[in-house]
Order: C-alpha cells, then sequence, then structure tokens
C-alpha cells in the first residue's frame, strides 16, 4: 500500500522559511516522479512543484520560483520542499504527491505574525 | 499556463442522481486530464487519469470522456460518500493546473 505521510509544517512568521518532508512506503520511491499541491484556506488545489526519479529535473509554478526548492533523498525515499521568504499567501495545506495520483494526508503552512 | 475551466462550479442532487461534471482546457491537452475527488478534511483522491482511466479501486460508478479541450466527469448512482468536491487537472503541459472545482451537494 502507498503512504506518503507529510511532516514540518507549522506557524512561521512572513519572511521566514520552513522545510516541509514526505516520507513515502509501499512503491519503488526511486521509480517515481513527486508533487508537492497546496490547498489555502478556501480555495481550490493549486499545484507547487514536482521532481524526477533521479532528481535531476525539476519544476515550479511561477509564484514559488526562486524561493521554494524541492529535492528528494532516495536513500531515505523521502521528498523535501524547502520554503523560504514565505508569504501570507503560502499559507495552505501542503500535500505530498506519487505522479499526483497518490497523496499524502497533508501539513499545515501558516503563515502569520 | 493552461486554464482549467469547470462547470458547474457547485450543484445540489439527490441519492440515487446521475451527474455530469465538466472541464474545459484553454488549450488542446490531448488526454491528459486527471479527475480527483476530495472530501472536507481529506486529502484528494485520484478517480481517474488519461481522461478516462479509472484508478485502481475506484467503482465504475465513475466514468470520465474527451480529448483535446472538453472533457466530463460522470457519477452514476449518487451515493452519500460520493458528496464532495470534484477537480480536473492537467498534466500535459507545466505548470500543472487544476479547474476551481465542483462541489456536489446533497438536495
Amino acid at each position: 500500500e502507498v503512504q506518503l505521510v507529510e511532516s514540518g509544517g507549522g506557524l512561521v512568521q512572513p519572511g521566514g522559511s520552513l522545510r516541509l518532508s514526505c516520507a513515502a512506503s509501499g512503491f519503488t520511491f526511486s521509480d517515481s516522479w513527486m508533487d508537492w499541491v497546496r490547498r489555502a484556506p478556501g480555495k481550490g488545489l493549486e499545484w507547487v512543484a514536482n521532481i524526477k526519479p533521479d532528481g535531476s529535473e525539476k519544476s515550479y509554478v511561477d509564484s514559488v520560483k526562486g524561493r521554494f526548492t524541492i529535492s528528494r533523498d532516495n536513500s531515505k525515499n523521502s521528498l523535501y520542499l524547502q520554503m523560504n521568504s514565505l508569504r501570507a499567501e503560502d499559507m495552505a495545506v501542503y500535500y505530498c504527491t506519487r505522479s499526483l495520483d497518490n497523496w499524502g494526508q497533508g501539513t499545515l503552512v501558516t503563515v502569520s505574525s | 499556463d493552461i486554464q482549467m475551466t469547470q462547470s458547474p462550479s457547485s450543484l445540489s442532487a439527490s441519492v440515487g442522481d446521475t451527474v455530469t461534471i465538466t472541464c474545459r482546457a484553454s488549450q488542446g491537452i490531448a488526454n491528459y486530464l486527471s479527475w480527483l475527488q476530495q472530501k472536507p478534511g481529506k486529502a484528494p483522491k485520484a478517480l481517474i487519469y488519461g481522461a478516462s482511466n479509472l484508478q485502481s479501486g475506484v467503482p465504475s460508478k465513475f466514468s470520465g470522456s474527451g480529448s483535446g479541450t472538453d472533457f466530463t466527469l460522470t457519477i452514476s448512482g449518487l451515493q452519500p460518500e460520493d458528496f464532495a468536491i470534484y477537480y480536473c487537472l492537467q498534466y500535459h503541459s507545466y505548470p500543472r493546473t487544476f479547474g476551481q472545482g465542483t462541489k456536489v451537494e446533497i438536495k
């Protein structure tokens, strides 16, 4: 069974940083594209970023380019999202997904002073 | 960016009804379209990929069709557990983009 468990969310001030992690199991992580998707309060789903199985290719939505970095450690079956220069509009539940097919339960990021 | 427009934004239906949700892409995406379901407080669940292929374990009451720019999701025989928000998602181009969602409510 595919399992994706996010962690690292919390309260951060505007301009601050946070690193999200996603622990994956139940599938061959090193063969899988991985994505981050978020849902802000009262809004719909927004794709954030994805990364190729070997980590050689990464893509981002424009609103996070230069601030967020997606990465992975295939030896630890883990996906990460480093979030810097956080803004109020980044506040959301962040989901780790395997190719947008399997989804974790999400971790809440709150950006507020 | 490819814009995905869903209609309706919300609908009310009764248990046992059949409902159809449409999704239109601002440019052709072949069949690179998924449908997802999200219930309150829960993670999204993928229902359909490739416009018409059921994800493993998804009941056949869900069906998808379309190609190019116009797509539909049909839910037959609505049950209480089907009341949720449904999203379409294009994965033809970057950035991946979702429709705004369709809330299916109990009449």
